[in-house]
């Protein structure tokens, strides 16, 4: 069954703005891992937390996980039109190796 | 450089018939994945395998089927289509325990 669960289901933005996308789940988790989706093609890898880390950066993306509340979020800051996309969160499965998605944010974000 | 292909890109089939949809990595990775994406539903795991000779069933294999028999490829097989299987499929593999997972470009499989 899927763990994550993302919020909101969809947001807009305008060029600039902060994108902040949230992420819950229900069981622990070895790791926390965010995918982005452009219209029509395959899932590209963003980001992985692991369950000790609580913050981690790369370049405008900043995620953060609180073990506690089983919850992550994503922020994207400066938001560009090519960060249009939908962002899913994926935690390990029981197998350890797949991935249990959300269903995503779609963000859209205006010049 | 490496990558992950899936073919065909586009299927259109009919209900009962068989549907073999293709998976190839040049990663050498020896985790991959099958996934099919609605909407509403997300992504959900249909069958994985960890090497040669290793499959796994997933959240959602009734009515799918794979083998393995080399490390670069992990064909999907629809035994009889149904019209509920009409998706997008995507594969992925990883390299070891925790790793990120390289998607396919996805087939879009259409079953009237």
């Amino acid at each position: 069954s899927q763990q994550g669960e993302e919020d909101p289901q969809a947001l807009s933005i305008q060029e600039g703005e902060n994108a902040t996308m949230n992420c819950s789940y229900k069981t622990s988790i070895n790791n926390l891992q965010w995918y982005r989706q452009n219209s029509g093609r395959g899932l590209v890898h963003l980001i992985l937390i692991r369950s000790n880390e609580r913050e981690k950066h790369s370049g405008r993306l900043r995620v953060t996980l609180d073990t506690s509340k089983k919850s992550s979020s994503l922020l994207i800051t400066a938001s560009r039109a090519a960060d249009t996309a939908s962002y899913f969160c994926a935690t390990d499965a029981n197998s350890g190796y797949a991935l249990n998605f959300g269903k995503g944010t779609s963000l859209l974000v205006t010049p | 450089d490496a990558e992950i292909t899936q073919s065909p890109r586009h299927k259109i089939t009919e209900t009962g018939r068989q549907v073999t949809l293709a998976c190839h990595q040049t990663w050498n990775h020896n985790n991959m994945f099958w996934y099919r994406q609605d909407l509403g539903h997300g992504l959900r795991l249909i069958h994985y395998s960890y090497g040669v000779q290793d499959t796994n069933k997933g959240e959602v294999s009734d009515g799918y089927s794979v083998s393995r028999s080399n490390t670069e490829d992990l064909p999907l097989t629809l035994e009889s289509a149904a019209s509920s299987q009409t998706s997008v499929y995507f594969c992925a593999s990883s390299a070891g325990y925790q790793n990120e997972q390289f998607f396919g470009p996805g087939t879009r499989l259409t079953v009237l």
